[in-house]
C-alpha cells in the first residue's frame, strides 16, 4: 500500500522566493495534517483538514504561510516570501479520521532550507 | 491547554529494557499514544492507551495510568535498530498534542 506521499523530499532557495510544498495522502484517509520539526520547537501541528475543509489554522506562523486541499487526494503549504526561519522539516500525515484514537500516517517530509 | 513531559535522552545497552516516561497535563483525556522516530526519518505509530493498563506488542509495551496522568513505554530485548526519538502525544480537540521527545541510544 502506498503511504503518505510528499514532494520535494529536499527544497534549497533563496530567501524571498515562493516554497510550495506537496502531499497525497493515504486513499481512504478523511484528515490531513501538516507539521512543521526543528530542534528548537519540535513537532509543530500547522493545519489540519477534515474531508478537504481546513479545520485549525491556529499553527500557522503567519500570513506567509497558506494551505490548500483541493480534492480528497491532494494538499499544498505555500510559503510567500519565504524567510531563513522558515528552515525546517515539514511533514505532512493522514489518518482514517478526525478521532484522536486514529493512527496518524506521516510522510518522508519536506527538508526546506532558505538560505 | 495541554502540555507533555518526557525525559530528553535516556541511553542503554542491547538486550537490556528501557522505560521512557511521559507525563501530562490536559483539559479532558482521551488516551495516550506513541510514535517513534529515527534519525532522517518520519514519526511512525506504535501504539494507543485509553484506558489503564498494559497493552504489549511484540517487544513494545505501553502503559497508561489516567489517575496519575502518567505513561511509559516499556523496550525489552533491546536492539540497536531501536535507537531512535519517542514521542507520547495527546488528543486535543480533533488533533495531536506531541511531546518535546526522548532520544534512546542504544549501545552494543
Amino acid at each position: 500500500d502506498a503511504g503518505v506521499i510528499q514532494s520535494p523530499r529536499h527544497e534549497v532557495t533563496e530567501m524571498g522566493q515562493e516554497v510550495t510544498l506537496r502531499c497525497k495522502p493515504i486513499s481512504g484517509h478523511n484528515s490531513l495534517f501538516w507539521y512543521r520539526q526543528t530542534m528548537m520547537r519540535g513537532l509543530e501541528l500547522l493545519i489540519y483538514f477534515n474531508n478537504n475543509v481546513p479545520i485549525d489554522d491556529s499553527g500557522m506562523p503567519e500570513d506567509r504561510f497558506s494551505a490548500k486541499m483541493p480534492n480528497a487526494s491532494f494538499s499544498t503549504l505555500k510559503i510567500q516570501p519565504s524567510e531563513p526561519r522558515d528552515s525546517a522539516v515539514y511533514f505532512c500525515a493522514s489518518s482514517l479520521g478526525p478521532n484522536s484514537n486514529q493512527p496518524q500516517h506521516f510522510g518522508d517530509g519536506t527538508r526546506l532550507s532558505i538560505l | 491547554g495541554q502540555s507533555l513531559e518526557q525525559p530528553s535522552e535516556v541511553t542503554a545497552v542491547e538486550g537490556a529494557i528501557v522505560q521512557i516516561n511521559c507525563t501530562y497535563q490536559t483539559s479532558g483525556f482521551y488516551g495516550l499514544s506513541w510514535y517513534q522516530q529515527h534519525d532522517g526519518g518520519a514519526p511512525t505509530f506504535l501504539s494507543y492507551n485509553a484506558l489503564d493498563g498494559l497493552e504489549e506488542t511484540g517487544r513494545f509495551s505501553s502503559f497508561l495510568s489516567r489517575s496519575d496522568s502518567y505513561g511509559y513505554l516499556l523496550l525489552q530485548e533491546l536492539q540497536m535498530k531501536d535507537s531512535a526519538s519517542y514521542f507520547c502525544a495527546v488528543p486535543y480537540t480533533d488533533k495531536l498534542i506531541f511531546g518535546t521527545g526522548t532520544r534512546l541510544q542504544v549501545f552494543p
